[in-house]
């Protein structure tokens, strides 16, 4: 089974701060990595797929990025609507989430 | 609006049994493979099962393997998940997923909690 392991498991931050998150799969999963949001509550939300493709409709401030088995989500600039906890996810064999990061605004 | 509309949860006893549906409406449903997800009280989420577009091709959670099965009707757009010889830990809310083109994630349904508790 393929591990996902991801970084901070909190964080906090202000306004307009950039901020980024890391998921560390356990061996090679080439790009296939999505990363959700999730609001509590509500059922999670596609923001990024194979690594670094934006879903439509989600905003520019979000970005995916990897190197090797790391992979990266980034918020440029943290709006209060950002508050929420996001998961990586892996699909390149079955599917295994990492454990989550909740994201506070100071 | 293109979304999924599930129905089904509740609570159940131990080594019962419970039934979710999920409805898709407005999108073609039998393009895509349909997954179920769950997420326990507190905890992160964890893929249960999925199947092929056909029906034809299944995959299930190991710990489920036995206990759950699912299944699809193309005709009426709609996605199950039987759960029989429920457990205390399968306790979790379970959303229907679409799989989008590459696999990933890409439609939710609302959730349904599912409470086994004795």
């Amino acid at each position: 089974d393929i591990q996902m392991t991801q970084s901070p498991s909190t964080l906090s931050a202000f306004v307009g701060d950039r901020v980024t998150i890391t998921c560390r799969a356990s061996q090679s999963i080439s790009s296939w990595l999505a990363w959700y949001q999730q609001k509590p509550g509500k059922a999670p939300k596609l923001l990024i797929y194979k690594a670094s493709t934006l879903q439509s409709g989600v905003p520019s401030r979000f970005s995916g990025s990897e190197s090797g088995t790391e992979f990266t989500l980034t918020i440029s600039s943290l709006q209060p609507e950002d508050s929420a906890t996001y998961y990586c996810q892996q699909y390149k064999t079955h599917y295994s989430f990492g454990q989550g990061t909740k994201v506070e605004i100071k | 609006e293109v979304q999924l509309v599930q129905s089904g949860g509740g609570l159940v006893q131990p080594g019962g049994s419970l039934r979710l549906s999920c409805v898709d409406y407005g999108s073609t449903f039998r393009s895509y493979w349909m997954s179920w997800v769950r997420q326990a009280p507190g905890k992160g989420l964890e893929w249960v099962a999925n199947i092929r577009q056909d029906g034809r091709e299944k995959y299930l959670l190991a710990s489920v393997v036995g206990r759950f099965s699912i299944s699809r009707d193309n005709a009426k757009n709609s996605v199950y998940l039987q759960m029989n010889s429920l457990r205390v830990e399968d306790t979790a809310v379970y959303y229907c997923v679409r799989e989008g083109g590459g696999a990933f994630f890409d439609l939710w349904g609302q959730g349904a909690l599912v409470t086994v508790s004795s």
